[in-house]
């Protein structure tokens, strides 16, 4: 079936730690997105990408940086991990021949930083 | 800016029981809107849309109508089950930040048999 994958599902890490957190798609879509989720915060846009070419960030955008390697592909990293980072972190994607932009969901990255 | 508003939980019903959760929004432009419910331990799935006003999504027995005069998009759901337990999510597509979704905080349901 058609997906949204994430890498890896569980990370605990280290304050001062690179972290890179991947996510692939096989639904052909040309749109990705990287997303937090905060308990009570609802979720939160990080960073979104049109095409390989066209990045653009998001609401908290701070802290984090994104390389879209091919049209499957966007990973997110973590210079430098800090505690307030710990989150639910989720991928998505959409198309623009989708009707009202639905997003596809991946199942999320449950990211620790001690 | 564009937002969500959303009614805040925990919702705790009976199984049958009748559940309304409220959600109005802030937006320029006519954007679409979501539902979207997170089942314990799971990522996001979409559960219905409307792209337009007046529009009525609907899916697995859930319904919300697209009121532009109310700015509002209401999920209902006549006779719940245990098994709806999840969080809730309304959201609607910015098209200013390049159509991703702006949620509200969400909405926990608990239904009881």
């Amino acid at each position: 079936d058609a997906d949204v994958t994430q890498t890896p599902r569980n990370r605990i890490t280290k304050t001062g730690k690179r972290i890179m957190l991947e996510c692939s798609q096989t639904k052909g879509h040309d749109r990705m997105y990287w997303y937090r989720q905060d308990p009570g915060l609802g979720l939160r846009l990080i960073y979104y990408s049109f095409d390989v070419k066209d990045i653009n960030k998001g609401e908290i955008s701070d802290g984090y940086s994104v390389s879209r390697q091919a049209q499957a592909k966007f990973s997110l990293s973590l210079e430098s991990a800090i505690p307030n980072q710990t989150a639910l972190y989720f991928c998505a994607t959409s198309d623009r021949q989708i009707p009202g932009h639905e997003q596809f969901f991946g199942p999320g990255t449950r990211l620790t930083v001690l | 800016g564009n937002s969500v508003t959303q009614m805040e939980g925990p919702v705790t019903l009976s199984e049958e029981a009748f559940l309304t959760i409220n959600c109005t929004y802030t937006a320029t432009g006519y954007p679409s809107l979501f539902w979207y419910v997170q089942y314990p331990g799971e990522g996001l799935q979409l559960l219905l849309k409307a792209t337009k006003a007046d529009d009525k999504g609907s899916n697995k027995g859930f319904e919300a109508t697209y009121r532009k005069e109310t700015t509002s998009f209401h999920l209902e759901k006549g006779s719940v089950q245990v098994s709806d337990s999840a969080v809730y999510f309304c959201a609607l597509s910015d098209r200013q930040a390049g159509t991703a979704l702006i949620f509200g905080k969400g909405t926990t349901l608990s239904v009881s048999s």
